[in-house]
């Protein structure tokens, strides 16, 4: 089955301890990124990658890092995560090199930094 | 930078009554996207407008894209209980933007 998958699905964890959410996906897709989701601001993009090995900012970058190493995963790291992460994160992916086709969104991971 | 602004934030309606979402760019887009993510689940696709005036139909949904490809709206004809969730469009300019959304609920 085609799916984008996250993990953990649900963490909880506390200022300053690093972490990593992981995603992956088995569509051979070239494009992959991550966005979080807070009330009444959507979804807004923290980084994208093109294609292995190319990854840049997207529009709330700070505090995140991700890596590229094969095409079909894309992690999500925390290195010192701040009660203001809190939020739920989704990792997506898409046929072409950018943003341009429909993005299949994996099933969400809902963080809470105490 | 790009901003993608979708109206209304909210919008309940009886089961039966009609819906719309909107979405406005401050700038001309290559295309629109629109997302639907019911209530515990993720953004699934709905379909992509490129063309100027473009217009498409899924069954009780409409969804039209602006002449100057800098609007696009969301139509439901008649909504049933299954139509609940959040409406995201999104706006390709370079990258995509997506807006804040649309929760729909429907009262039976």
């Amino acid at each position: 089955e085609a799916q984008v998958t996250q993990n953990p699905r649900y963490l909880i964890t506390v200022t300053g301890k690093k972490l990593t959410v992981t995603c992956s996906q088995n569509m051979n897709h070239e494009y992959m990124s991550w966005y979080r989701q807070d009330p009444g601001l959507g979804l807004r993009q923290i980084y994208y990658s093109m294609n292995v090995e190319v990854t840049d900012k997207g529009d709330v970058p700070e505090g995140y890092k991700v890596s590229r190493k094969e095409k079909r995963n894309f992690p999500l790291i925390l290195e010192s995560p701040s009660p203001n992460q809190t939020s739920l994160y989704f990792c997506a992916s898409s046929s072409s090199g950018s943003s341009y086709n429909e993005q299949f969104f994996g099933p969400g991971t809902r963080l809470t930094v105490l | 930078g790009q901003q993608v602004m979708q109206i209304p934030q909210y919008q309940h309606v009886q089961e039966g009554e009609d819906f719309t979402t909107y979405c406005n760019s401050s700038t001309t887009l290559s295309n629109i996207q629109w997302y639907k993510q019911r209530p515990g689940g993720h953004p699934v696709f709905l379909i992509q407008l490129v063309k100027s005036g473009e217009v498409k139909k899924q069954k009780r949904l409409t969804f039209q894209f602006g002449e100057a490809k800098k609007n696009s709206s969301l139509h439901i004809t008649a909504t049933q209980t299954t139509d609940v969730g959040t409406y995201f469009c999104a706006g390709l300019y370079g990258k995509l933007t997506f807006g804040q959304g649309t929760i729909l609920t429907v009262h039976p």
